[in-house]
């Protein structure tokens, strides 16, 4: 199974300012998708971001964008102009292949503080 | 739409007791999955399911059965409940071929606590 770090299980951004969360992946496949979600304290999952890896375009949404280094199997989330309803815990997940029913492999998750 | 729907919120259970989470879409899903969320784990995959009549393990399959005998439901039982398996249950669906815009879409969580 492809396996997703992210190793910073905790970081602080102040309001307006940019933050940038890390992740990396492990697989063998070249075409593949990669996304952040975001669960603020409602425990709600919401989908930040996506990105497929066909495209060398890095994903954009708003304040939210990635850096996508496939050769590296990085896929790390930038977070600008930071809002306090930006904290939230943020997972990256890699979304595995037929023989896992295209499951999504999930980190282990950062948690975002925001201080004003 | 209601989406995911997964019942109940919250529920407590002892040791050794039995109980069935279920997990209903109304958005005509082929895929459907559940996941179990600890603190520092993320979420891992417990079973999922590829369509109506069938189920595979996922990560963290035991302790846990599942079952799809009608296409919009799925539904998660814990046996003989352990308090290794508290945590917070998350179901969610996807349609058959992830295309551009498809996504998953996630149930709002069961927490459920075994003592």
């Amino acid at each position: 199974a492809q396996t997703v770090t992210q190793s910073q299980p905790e970081m602080s951004v102040q309001e307006a300012e940019t933050v940038t969360l890390s992740c990396t992946y492990d697989t063998s496949e070249s075409d593949y998708y990669l996304f952040w979600y975001k669960q603020p304290p409602s425990r709600q999952m919401i989908l930040v971001i996506r990105q497929e890896a066909y495209k060398q375009q890095n994903a954009t949404e708003n304040r939210f964008s990635v850096n996508f280094q496939k050769a590296a199997k990085s896929f790390s989330l930038k977070i600008s102009d930071s809002q306090l309803g930006d904290a939230a815990m943020y997972f990256c997940a890699y979304r595995g292949d037929s023989n896992s029913g295209y499951a999504l492999n999930f980190g282990k998750g950062t948690s975002l503080l925001v201080t004003p | 739409n209601a989406g995911v729907t997964q019942t109940p919120k919250f529920r407590v259970l002892k040791t050794g007791q039995s109980m069935t989470l279920l997990c209903a879409q109304d958005m005509n899903h082929e895929y459907m999955y559940w996941y179990r969320q600890d603190p520092g784990m993320g979420l891992r995959l417990i079973h999922y399911s590829v369509g109506e009549g069938t189920t595979a393990k996922g990560e963290v399959p035991d302790g846990y059965n599942v079952s799809r005998l009608k296409k919009q439901n799925f539904l998660l039982g814990l046996e003989s409940a352990a308090p290794s398996q508290t945590s917070v249950y998350f179901c969610a669906s996807s349609a058959t071929q992830w295309r551009y815009n498809e996504k998953l879409f996630f149930g709002s969580g069961t927490q459920l606590s075994v003592l």
